[in-house]
C-alpha cells in the first residue's frame, strides 16, 4: 500500500522560510514522479511543483518569476521535500504532496496535506 | 498563461445527471492532454476519480464517467448521490512537466 505522510507545516512569520518533508512508503520517490500541489483558504487546488524520476524538477509558471521554491528528495530516507523561502501571506495554503504518473500524468497518490501559515 | 475553466458551480437532483467541463483560455482539450478529475470534500485530500479522459481510478463507482464533449473534456454523474456532493476539479497536461488545474466546480445535490 502507498502512504504518503507530511509534516512540517505551522506558523512562519513573512520572510522566513520552511521545509515541508512528504515521507513515502510503498513506492520509491527516486523511481517515480513526486509533485506538491497547494490550496489556499477558500481557494482552488494549485500545481507547484514536480520532480521526475531523474530529478529534473518542474516549477508553475506562478512560480518561475519568485525562485523561492525547491522541489527536492532525499532517496535514503524516501522522502520528498518543499523549501519555501522569503515567506509571503500569499504563501499560506494547505500543501499537498501527491505521486503523478510518468506518461499519464495524473496524481494518483495524495498526502494529508499540511497547513502552512504565513502571518506576523 | 494557459487557463483552465471550469464552471463555478452545479446543482443536480438527486437521481440526476450532470455533466461538468473542463476547457482551455484559448484551444481545445484533447486527449493528449490527459485529462483527469478529482473529488473534495471540506477538509480531506483529494480523491482521484478519472484519469486520461475516461479511465476511472480503482473503487471509483461507474456513475462518476469521463469524455471529451466538442472542445473541453467533461466529467459526468449520472444517477447523483446525496455523497457527491463535493468539489470536482479537472487538471490537465500542458507537456515539460507542467500540470494546470481547473478552477473547481462546486456540486450540490439537492
Amino acid at each position: 500500500e502507498v502512504q504518503l505522510v507530511q509534516s512540517g507545516g505551522g506558523l512562519v512569520q513573512p520572510g522566513g522560510s520552511l521545509r515541508l518533508s512528504c515521507a513515502v512508503s510503498g513506492l520509491s520517490v527516486s523511481g517515480n514522479y513526486m509533485s506538491w500541489v497547494r490550496q489556499a483558504p477558500g481557494k482552488g487546488l494549485e500545481w507547484v511543483s514536480t520532480i521526475d524520476s531523474d530529478g529534473k524538477t518542474y516549477y508553475a509558471d506562478s512560480m518561475e518569476g519568485r525562485m523561492h521554491l525547491t522541489i527536492s528528495r532525499d532517496i535514503a530516507k524516501n522522502t520528498l521535500y518543499l523549501q519555501i523561502r522569503t515567506l509571503r501571506a500569499d504563501d499560506t495554503a494547505v500543501y499537498y504532496c501527491a505521486r503523478r504518473t510518468p506518461l499519464t500524468a495524473y496524481f494518483d497518490s495524495w498526502g494529508q496535506g499540511t497547513l502552512l501559515t504565513v502571518s506576523s | 498563461q494557459t487557463v483552465v475553466t471550469q464552471e463555478p458551480s452545479f446543482s443536480v437532483s438527486p437521481g440526476g445527471t450532470v455533466t461538468l467541463t473542463c476547457g482551455l483560455s484559448s484551444g481545445s482539450v484533447y486527449s493528449t492532454y490527459y485529462p483527469s478529475w478529482y473529488q473534495q470534500t471540506p477538509g480531506q485530500a483529494p480523491r482521484t476519480l478519472i484519469y486520461s479522459t475516461n479511465t476511472r481510478s480503482s473503487g471509483v463507482p461507474d456513475r462518476f464517467s469521463g469524455s471529451i464533449l466538442g472542445k473541453k473534456a467533461a466529467l459526468t454523474i449520472t444517477g447523483a448521490q446525496a455523497e457527491d456532493e463535493s468539489d470536482y476539479y479537472c487538471v490537465l497536461y500542458m507537456g515539460g512537466g507542467i500540470s494546470v488545474f481547473g478552477g473547481g466546480t462546486k456540486v450540490t445535490v439537492l
